[in-house]
């Protein structure tokens, strides 16, 4: 079945470093959605990218989607103790179903 | 802001009971998910719900069932509970037009001993 997959499973940096996670999708992707989870909460909804080839920002955060709409990437500039998480991707193959395939996550941990 | 709450935070049963997990939602929205999420292994789907009394099997439905009658709950019920079903159950909702994304409510860390 489709599968998305994200790398890597874990991350420890120490504040001030960069981070980044990786998705790939076995199958062409509608839009790719992001989501951040705080120890101990419900994942809550960072951005939404739907055009090939696509990049937002959000103050540190840079998002990607590849051109072939099949991976994308969410990167944190100079780390800090509250970005502490784990980050979702989640790919949506129709756009309308709302039916999304979540990657595994990635948890990162920020030394202070 | 759209509130998605979840009957129990906590919750312990032994194998063969049956379970219910309730999910309301108060924004008025149109779909509705049940998830399970287990370490490495990311949210998987359980059963969605496009509207009213509309259901339709996700990744990993058995052992599992829903009811939706009403357009703000959608329950979740473990027919008869086994310990391979101890996990976190996250319910979410989606306003039904495209491209929209999914509100979480707070999950339900069941234990089935």
């Amino acid at each position: 079945g489709q599968q998305v997959m994200q790398i890597p499973q874990y991350q420890h940096v120490q504040e001030g470093e960069d981070f980044t996670t990786y998705c790939n999708s076995s199958t062409t992707l509608s839009n790719i959605q992001w989501y951040k989870q705080r120890p101990g909460g419900h994942p809550v909804f960072l951005i939404q990218l739907v055009k090939s080839g696509e990049v937002k920002k959000q103050k540190r955060l840079t998002f990607q989607f590849g051109e072939a709409k099949k991976n994308s990437s969410l990167h944190i500039t100079a780390t800090q103790t509250t970005d502490v998480g784990t980050y979702f991707c989640a790919g949506d193959l129709s756009g309308n179903t709302g039916k999304l395939i979540f990657g595994q996550g990635t948890t990162l941990q920020v030394k202070p | 802001d759209v509130k998605v709450t979840q009957s129990s935070r906590y919750l312990v049963k032994r194998t063969g009971e049956k379970v219910f997990l309730e999910c309301v939602q108060d924004m008025d929205h149109e779909n509705m998910f049940w998830y399970r999420q287990d370490p490495g292994l990311g949210l998987r789907l359980i059963y969605f719900s496009y509207d009213v009394k509309m259901k339709e099997k996700g990744d990993i439905p058995e052992g599992y069932s829903v009811s939706r009658e009403k357009k703000e709950r959608f329950s979740l019920i473990l027919e008869s509970a086994s310990t391979n079903q101890t996990s976190m159950y996250l319910c979410a909702c989606r306003r039904r037009s495209s491209y929209n994304e999914q509100f979480f409510g707070p999950g339900t860390r069941l234990t089935v001993l």
